[in-house]
């Protein structure tokens, strides 16, 4: 059981270009998460989706993009990269929660994206 | 505005002993969870333990405890016997119900490093 893959693992963007970040998960959870971790800090929340063609904004969404058009993939996109996106990215997911129960949150290995 | 404050940015402990690590929250939401995950050096964020707001008892994974105490909004993490391999940094989270649904987001601290002294 796979859980949650991201792609690449690594990379390096010149200022001004895009990229895609890959997130798919095998749970068949309809969330699905994007968060970015500064050094140092704790996660924080970029987009979020609660199932295919639904996504949201969370905290920190400026300057990327997402899309949902399967339960099993949540692409991350960044259209024109800055040094301010220099980070650690997260994709996760979790189950539905029923009854108001918050499930928990399972993480991909992330992906370092240095912008130069 | 909901919070997570772990106010240790390090620890350390030596082997086979415990340890706790601090977490307070904020939220005026009665429905949430906490959580606490690990994050070793390879980067991964791995799920240890989980407690939500109703539940009575304090939550148990094997070495992992979760001391709950609701009234002074403190959820701290309990490692018993550590071990070299608990060394990586422990980051307590919350998450909220989003009424008329459940989204779920996690609003993390920024963190404690524990160190595992042999």
């Amino acid at each position: 059981n796979a859980g949650v893959t991201q792609t690449p693992k690594f990379r390096i963007l010149k200022i001004g270009q895009s990229m895609t970040l890959q997130c798919t998960q095998d749970m068949n959870h309809n969330y699905m998460y994007w968060y970015r971790q500064d050094p140092g800090m704790g996660l924080k929340l970029i987009y979020y989706s609660v199932g295919a063609g639904i996504t949201d904004k969370g905290e920190v969404p400026n300057g990327y993009n997402v899309s949902r058009s399967t339960t099993e993939d949540f692409p991350l996109r960044l259209e024109l990269a800055a040094p301010s996106q220099t980070s650690v990215y997260f994709c996760a997911s979790s189950s539905m929660a029923s009854g108001g129960a918050i499930d928990t949150q399972y993480f991909g290995p992330g992906t370092r994206l240095t912008v130069l | 505005a909901q919070k997570i404050t772990q106010t240790q940015p390090g620890m350390f402990v030596q082997e086979k002993e415990a340890v706790t690590l601090d977490c307070t929250y904020d939220t005026s939401d009665p429905s949430y969870g906490l959580f606490w995950y690990k994050q070793p050096s390879s980067g991964e964020m791995i799920f240890l333990i989980y407690q939500g707001s109703y539940d009575q008892q304090n939550a148990t994974e094997g070495r992992y405890s979760l001391n709950f105490q609701k009234a002074r909004k403190s959820a701290n993490l309990v490692i018993s016997a550590s071990q070299l391999g608990d060394s990586a940094m422990y980051f307590c989270a919350m998450s909220l119900r989003n009424y008329g649904g459940s989204q779920g987001n996690l609003i993390f601290g920024k963190g404690t490093k524990l160190s595992v002294k042999p």
